[in-house]
């Protein structure tokens, strides 16, 4: 079973910053938090993991609360193709097939002209 | 364009045939996987190999069965399937499967299959 909990959608305007929320109450402190998208008939696509500090990268950031039971994946300006499905997974970086990814059901992220 | 490609896109079969869903990657991986996506329901891993060695079967029907020849191809054969596998089957690779990699998976587009 997947260890987030996501809102099933989202709406955000074009060009504004879209804020996908994740909890992850129940994270060991060895347990990453990764982000995925999955653009409708396309496979799913990395964005961005992290552990504790906040990471940036060309695509968008993540903010892990300082107790990491929670993280906001942020699109700093959306646009029409961010329209997609968006899953927060925490994984285990060591130990076997801990490692492997095992995907919820996401956030439906609709970004509206 | 991820660098795995999955062949055929498409495929339409009947319960009685048998068929085989092909993925190959270029981006130098030593791990490559199957993913099952039905209609409303999260992906779910099915398979794992790692270095050509199979490290996860998630306790999937023998009706499916993987191969993996090499690092950089991946099969999945198919037979006596029934209408509840109709689904999206995905392919992905990364450097390394489970914790020895990154959690960095590269995904094909995917085959749409489809059981009458």
């Amino acid at each position: 079973d997947a260890k987030t909990t996501q809102p099933p959608s989202m709406d955000c305007a074009e060009g504004r910053a879209a804020n996908l929320p994740c909890n992850h109450s129940t994270i060991s402190g060895n347990e990453y938090v990764y982000w995925y998208r999955q653009i409708h008939s396309q496979g799913p696509q990395y964005i961005i993991h992290g552990l504790k500090n906040n990471e940036t990268n060309e695509m968008a950031s993540l903010i892990i609360t300082e107790d990491r039971k929670s993280s906001t994946l942020i699109l700093p300006h959306a646009t029409l193709r961010d329209t997609a499905v968006y899953y927060c997974i925490v994984r285990l970086n060591y130990g076997g097939s801990q490692g492997n990814l095992i995907f919820g059901k996401g956030t439906k992220l609709s970004v509206k002209p | 364009e991820t660098g795995v490609t999955q062949t055929p896109r498409h495929l339409v079969m009947g319960m009685t045939n048998k068929k085989s869903l092909k993925c190959e990657q270029h981006l130098g991986h030593n791990a490559m996987y199957w993913y099952k996506q039905s209609a409303k329901k999260p992906l779910e891993l099915m398979f794992v190999y790692n270095f050509k060695e199979q490290t996860e079967n998630n306790s999937v029907p023998s009706r499916f069965s993987p191969e993996c020849p090499n690092s950089s191809h991946l099969f999945l054969h198919l037979h006596t399937l029934q209408p509840e596998d109709s689904a999206l089957y995905l392919c992905a690779s990364s450097r390394a499967g489970g914790t020895l990699g990154t959690g960095e998976l590269f995904f094909g587009e995917g085959s749409r299959l489809t059981v009458l």
